[in-house]
């Protein structure tokens, strides 16, 4: 079985301080995604990355920054916090390009920011 | 550009009757179309996907879905609900001609199950 890990569960963070958040995968997936999740707007996509040290942005980019040094690791990175950043944050992956190979989720961060 | 609409926020259904969650979608191209499923505090999990085979999916647990296109549709169903059924069910669509591997998520549909 695929296997996408999140470091935290539940993480709360002040005003400012650099956050981040870790995700590993364990089936050599080229795609790594990470989304927030809020009530009522779905997933959107921060940034997403096809391959070691590469990296783009997604929808909603502002306030993150991302960093691949291995291919198995993808990590999210906030890099002053602040309380509109309060959600929960979903880290997933999949095998190779193309619009129909599906995405494995992470169990999510629930990220509050006090 | 591609979208996803699901047409419903929440839907309440009494256990043992039929589910029918529905999501609408725009594409230029022939998409790739999902269901997930997300129970609380957990990740997101596939139901079932269309890849331009079959126009009847089966996916886990009962569900299937039907890809019509002429209604642009892609509606959710089960015959009989199940208590452990209660959960979040998000439609989803691949993007085509440019981020490869990329989906677009509707806003989600929360299914309440009923004793």
């Amino acid at each position: 079985d695929v296997k996408v890990t999140q470091s935290s569960r539940y993480l709360v963070k002040r005003t400012g301080e650099k956050v981040f958040l870790e995700c590993v995968q364990d089936m050599d997936h080229e795609n790594m995604f990470w989304y927030r999740q809020d009530p009522g707007l779905g997933l959107r996509l921060i940034y997403f990355s096809y391959d070691v040290k590469m990296k783009e942005k997604g929808d909603i980019p502002e306030g993150y920054s991302v960093s691949r040094e291995k291919k198995e690791r993808f990590s999210l990175i906030l890099e002053s916090a602040s309380t509109n950043q309060t959600s929960m944050y979903l880290c997933a992956s999949s095998f190779l390009r193309g619009g129909n190979n599906e995405q494995f989720f992470g169990p999510g961060t629930r990220l509050t920011v006090l | 550009a591609q979208s996803v609409t699901q047409l419903d926020s929440h839907v309440s259904v009494s256990e043992g009757t039929p589910v029918l969650l529905r999501c609408n979608y725009s594409s230029s191209y022939s998409p790739s179309l999902f269901w997930y499923v997300q129970h609380p505090n957990k990740g997101l999990q596939l139901l079932l996907k269309y890849t331009s085979a079959a126009t009847l999916v089966k996916g886990i647990n009962g569900f299937e879905a039907e890809f019509k296109k002429s209604e642009t549709s892609f509606h959710l169903t089960k015959p009989s609900a199940h208590m452990s059924d209660a959960a979040e069910y998000f439609c989803v669509v691949s993007v085509r001609g440019g981020s490869q591997g990329n989906l677009i998520f509707g806003k989600g549909t929360k299914l309440s199950v009923k004793p």
